[in-house]
């Protein structure tokens, strides 16, 4: 069964540099998505996007993030100068966008800002 | 904006006692629910949505309008249950708004 797929699980990084977390969503899926949790809260949506543009995005995307599908599989979220708060889980899913609506979810990364 | 609220952080149920996992939503249309499930190092994954009324892995879940809860129900819990369950509604173009979660733990 195709799965969504991330890289790396892990990531530590030091404030202030950039990260980009690589996601490979289910091939024929058009919507894709990022979310986060941080330890201990709920997970929180970040973003949609659909036809190469973001479709929706929370008041946590700020200036600091972007996304990109650079070719036909891969799907990034790229933070430009990490903080310490940004450390979370991030996870990429997909859907095809149509009913049931189900979102399939990647395993996530661990990102980690010292 | 829809919410939905997660009342219990942890539950905690011996084997084959029935497991109830509480799940409230604000939202005065008719609402789009779903059961997200976690095991241990695993994904999220999907576990049952309000529409299809369907049972999976002996769980099931009942929209009840009149109270907004959507609480996600088994009669018999297996040690296999143990995971974190999310509640979550969709809002918008397909934005999940999840639950804050609730840890399951089956004792033996």
């Amino acid at each position: 069964e195709p799965e969504v797929t991330q890289t790396p699980s892990h990531q530590v990084t030091q404030m202030g540099q950039e990260v980009i977390l690589r996601c490979v969503p289910i091939s024929n899926h058009l919507y894709f998505y990022w979310y986060r949790q941080i330890l201990g809260q709920k997970v929180e949506f970040l973003v949609s996007f659909y036809n190469n543009e973001i479709s929706e995005k929370s008041e946590i995307f700020d200036d600091q993030f972007s996304v990109e599908r650079p070719d036909g599989s891969n799907f990034t979220l790229k933070i430009r100068s990490t903080k310490l708060e940004d450390s979370a889980m991030y996870f990429c899913a997909s859907s095809t966008g149509t009913y049931p609506l189900e979102q399939y979810f990647g395993p996530g990364t661990r990102l980690t800002v010292t | 904006a829809q919410r939905v609220t997660q009342p219990e952080k942890l539950l905690s149920v011996f084997k084959g006692a029935p497991v109830e996992l509480k799940c409230n939503y604000s939202y005065s249309g008719s609402p789009e629910l779903f059961w997200y499930v976690q095991y241990s190092r695993q994904r999220l994954q999907l576990l049952l949505r309000h529409i299809s009324r369907e049972s999976i892995k002996g769980f099931t879940a009942d929209l009840n309008k009149g109270e907004t809860s959507f609480h996600l129900k088994k009669p018999f819990a297996q040690e296999e249950d143990s995971a974190m369950y999310y509640c979550a509604t969709i809002q918008g173009a397909q934005k999940l708004v999840f639950g804050q979660g609730t840890r399951l733990t089956i004792n033996p």
